[in-house]
């Protein structure tokens, strides 16, 4: 069955310094996705970066990259330079061929601090 | 413009009523998706709808039913409120002929059940 599992309930990063968010995935179907999103406190669910399962380079986004390392089965978020506003909740999320619906793991809660 | 909006933001009810969610999207895709965000953050897919078609009907009390009069609209109606449905209601759209499969998120519900 597919899953996604996010080991860290929560983190903290120093504002200006790196962090990687870290994600694992489980699937026998050749073809997924794999997407991180961004909630706030305020709520709304914010589409940071995709990869895809046959994509051969890691996706970049800005100030964030996925490490995918499909051997391994993980998706990690690396959040370059972090900044205040980027404290919130972090979500991994999975999309194969059933629909395009999305499974997300427990999320992440990140803290930058000043 | 907004991509994906809903209504109403906030809904506050008694046990046993009925009430409903409105969902719309301006983008064009083709597909419709009901997800349900629990108190412990976690995001579980509950309907989707692909041209108005049903494609993935989850693990959901009958209570719950989802509408689509248009490519463009997914509602959602909760008969017989109970307490246990209080969550953060999303929807969310995406093509579904992309490879992706990314999806768009409304800003949420917030229904509260008393």
């Amino acid at each position: 069955a597919q899953k996604i599992t996010q080991t860290q309930p929560g983190m903290f990063v120093q504002e200006k310094e790196a962090v990687t968010l870290d994600c694992t995935y489980d699937t026998s179907d050749p073809s997924y996705g794999l997407f991180w999103y961004k909630q706030p406190s305020s709520g709304e669910m914010i589409f940071l970066i995709y990869q895809g399962s046959y994509d051969q380079q890691n996706a970049t986004e800005g100030r964030y990259s996925l490490n995918f390392q499909k051997a391994r089965k993980s998706a990690n978020l690396v959040i370059s330079a972090s900044q205040l506003g980027d404290s919130a909740m972090y979500f991994c999320a999975m999309s194969y061929n059933q629909g395009g619906k999305l499974i997300f793991g427990q999320g992440t809660e990140l803290s930058v601090k000043p | 413009d907004t991509a994906v909006s809903q209504t109403p933001k906030y809904l506050v009810t008694q046990m046993g009523n009925d009430k409903s969610i409105k969902c719309e999207q301006n983008l064009g895709h083709d597909t419709m998706y009901w997800y349900k965000q629990d108190s412990k953050k976690f995001l579980k897919i509950m309907f989707s709808y692909n041209n108005k078609e049903l494609i993935i009907n989850e693990t959901v009390p009958n209570r719950f039913s989802p509408k689509s009069p248009d490519k463009a609209h997914l509602n959602l109606h909760i008969n017989s409120l109970e307490l246990g449905d209080s969550a953060v209601y999303f929807c969310a759209s995406s093509q579904l002929r992309d490879r992706n499969y990314e999806q768009y998120f409304g800003p949420g519900t917030r229904l509260t059940v008393t």
